[in-house]
């Protein structure tokens, strides 16, 4: 079983950039949650992605957005990079979109602005 | 809607207990303990739904009570392996899509 892969892992951009971070879930997974985790604190939800869909939107602004693919992969992308911005970005899959099974971590994309 | 922890950070020796809380102001339905070692992933420890249940794994247990809206994990003989930081996440209705997660317990067992 191939457990969740990010890509890239670390990357550095510049105020104002764009980015695109990509996450292949598990197999047998079809939904995927993306978190943002700044230094110190706990994962905030971004978004999730249930059959290609968007399922459920935390407090993040439109410039965050997603897509999920018919292979359930998915891709973040977040447009007019702000300092802010930078923070280690989870990406977690599971087997359906209720709460009340794992979510399966990858190892994150560390997005740093300067 | 963010959980609170407590404490924030402990150190302890290898064999110690120690009991890492989560307490919320809302409601819960479940709570979900995970485990992140530095550089790492988040790791899936155990889930406990609205019902009061107490849940084991291995040395490493838990307890909800919602009526009080706080869950606790109990480590016991605590080994080095058991360093991390660990992570309340919280929901609050059955088919939530997402969870709130606490801050974080930075657990450290030195020799």
């Amino acid at each position: 079983e191939t457990g969740v892969t990010q890509s890239p892992t670390h990357l550095i951009k510049t105020r104002g950039q764009q980015v695109t971070l990509r996450c292949s879930s598990q197999s047998g997974h079809n939904t995927v949650s993306w978190y943002q985790q700044a230094l110190g604190q706990g994962p905030q939800f971004i978004f999730q992605y249930y059959r290609e869909e968007e399922n459920g939107r935390g407090n993040f602004p439109p410039r965050f957005s997603g897509l999920q693919f018919p292979n359930y992969s998915s891709e973040l992308n977040v447009n007019a990079l702000e300092l802010d911005d930078s923070a280690l970005y989870l990406c977690a899959s599971s087997r359906n979109t209720a709460n009340t099974g794992e979510l399966f971590f990858g190892e994150g994309s560390r997005l740093t602005v300067l | 809607q963010q959980p609170v922890q407590s404490p924030q950070a402990v150190i302890l020796r290898e064999g110690e207990d120690a009991v890492i809380n989560c307490s919320s102001s809302k409601a819960l339905y479940s709570v979900h303990w995970y485990r992140q070692k530095h550089g790492e992933a988040p790791v899936f420890l155990m889930i406990l739904l609205k019902g009061g249940e107490q849940k084991g794994h291995e040395k490493i247990s838990a307890s909800f009570n919602e009526k009080k809206q706080q869950s606790s994990l109990y480590l016991t003989a605590s080994q080095l392996s058991y360093s991390g930081t660990y992570f309340c996440g919280t929901s609050r209705q059955t088919g939530a899509n997402n969870l709130f997660f606490g801050t974080g317990t930075r657990l450290t067992v030195i020799p």
